[in-house]
């Protein structure tokens, strides 16, 4: 079963900043938090992670609450192209395994 | 550099019949991972190779399997298809076994 815990539907003003929120409660020490976007019908798409510091990219921001249960993927300005489902996973790495275990994700949708 | 390939991208089988979905992980990518998406179960794992070794497999019949070959290159076989294995089935690769894992675009797969 999937380890976190997303809303199943978002909105977001084009031009604004979509911050998505994710729940991962029982994460362990060694548990990194993902993120992945899919688009309508393409293949999921990597868009950052962290363990336990902020992290940023040229895509987004990641945001990880100080007792690393809950996390926030922001994108500072969000367009139409952004609309997507979004995947917070929690996955152990460097253990030599490459499950990801999927939720139901985060539908964001854009609007003009 | 290019992302992971995946052939053929849509295809149109007969129940009964098998079918063989091929996958060329990014360049210099050892792993590879293979997962089926399908809108009553989402996101799931298949299995995943290392090194031409199946490292882990997910809760799908024997009518399921795959091979990675010796470039890294990877195929995966369904038999005796069933309308219900009409999915999206995506191949994931990463530079090692752990890291980050990146998608291809997926074989759209349908049973009639």
């Amino acid at each position: 079963d999937a380890k976190t815990t997303q809303p199943p539907s978002m909105d977001c003003a084009e031009g604004r900043a979509a911050n998505l929120p994710c729940n991962h409660s029982t994460i362990s020490g060694n548990e990194y938090v993902y993120w992945y976007r899919q688009i309508h019908s393409q293949g999921p798409q990597y868009i950052i992670h962290g363990l336990k510091n902020n992290e940023t990219n040229e895509m987004a921001s990641l945001i990880i609450t100080e007792d690393r249960k809950s996390s926030t993927l922001i994108l500072p300005h969000a367009t139409l192209r952004d609309t997507a489902v979004y995947y917070c996973i929690v996955r152990v790495r460097d253990t030599g395994f490459q499950k990801l275990v999927f939720g139901t994700g985060t539908r964001l949708l854009v609007s003009p | 550099k290019a992302g992971v390939t995946q052939t053929p991208r849509y295809l149109i089988k007969t129940r009964g019949q098998q079918v063989t979905l091929s996958c060329s992980p990014i360049s210099g990518h050892r792993s590879v991972s293979w997962y089926q998406q399908t809108p009553g179960q989402g996101l799931q794992f298949l299995f995943e190779y290392f090194s031409e070794t199946q490292r882990n497999k997910g809760n799908f019949p024997g009518r399921f399997s795959g091979r990675q070959f010796s470039n890294s290159r990877s195929e995966m076989n369904v038999s005796t298809l069933e309308l219900g294995d009409s999915a999206l089935y995506l191949c994931a690769s990463s530079l090692e076994a752990g890291n980050t894992i990146y998608f291809g675009e997926g074989s759209w797969l349908t049973v009639v």
